[in-house]
């Protein structure tokens, strides 16, 4: 059956830390990767998406995202954590040819000023 | 609208009262989703619609849960006979289409709590 894990529940990091959430999906067609942010209060929104192409994408504030195709996984990283990266972090796989997706269980991340 | 809306954005229910969660989705976007998110647990799949389609339903946890969508637009996600466990945050997202590609944009979502 498919699935999505982070195996990161939550996590603690001082500003200027480096960040990198892990996420891994078990499925052995071909898969849209995304992460998803909630900051406190507000609603969830994209961060990142891969589709094709490089595998290494690039999204907002400074988050990038690795697919490698191997592992199953997707993790997020972030060099340098800033206060305001204090969220919950979900990560979510579409289906090649379907509509459904599936989101991990999600990662909070509190940084420390 | 701007957003994805729903309403109300609290509720506080007694356990075996049914409620009624609306979703306003982003117009334009063919595809709405709902899903329950409970502490620990992420974000559960509900139901699915895609323009005049047959909804999938096979999230539903359990017949006292029922959806519809109207004229392709709003969405109401009914809870009957409400139950303790079905306290959750309940929430809407719409995409320009169901396919596996596209955004899903969220709603603020609606925090279900049955006394």
């Amino acid at each position: 059956a498919q699935s999505v894990s982070q195996h990161n529940h939550h996590v603690i990091l001082s500003e200027a830390a480096s960040l990198e959430l892990g996420c891994n999906y078990s499925y052995g067609g071909t898969v849209n990767l995304f992460w998803y942010v909630q900051y406190p209060g507000q609603h969830l929104q994209l961060l990142l998406k891969y589709f094709s192409g490089d595998p290494l994408v690039k999204g907002i504030k400074g988050f990038e995202a690795e697919f490698i195709k191997s592992k199953f996984s997707f993790n997020l990283r972030k060099p340098s954590v800033q206060w305001s990266d204090t969220a919950e972090y979900f990560c979510a796989v579409g289906f090649s040819g379907t509509y459904k997706y599936i989101f991990g269980t999600g990662t909070r991340l509190k940084v420390l000023a | 609208g701007a957003g994805v809306s729903q309403s109300p954005s609290n509720k506080v229910t007694e356990k075996g009262k049914d409620v009624e969660l609306r979703c306003d989705p982003i117009s334009g976007h063919t595809a709405l989703y709902w899903y329950r998110q409970s502490l620990g647990q992420g974000l559960e799949f509900l139901i699915y619609f895609q323009g005049n389609s047959a909804p999938d339903k096979s999230g539903l946890p359990s017949d006292r849960f029922s959806a519809e969508r109207t004229g392709g637009s709003v969405s109401t996600l009914t809870i009957q006979r409400t139950q303790q466990e079905d306290s959750a945050v309940y929430l809407c997202a719409s995409s320009f289409s169901g396919r596996d590609y596209n955004e899903q944009f969220f709603g603020p979502g609606t925090r279900l709590t049955v006394l």
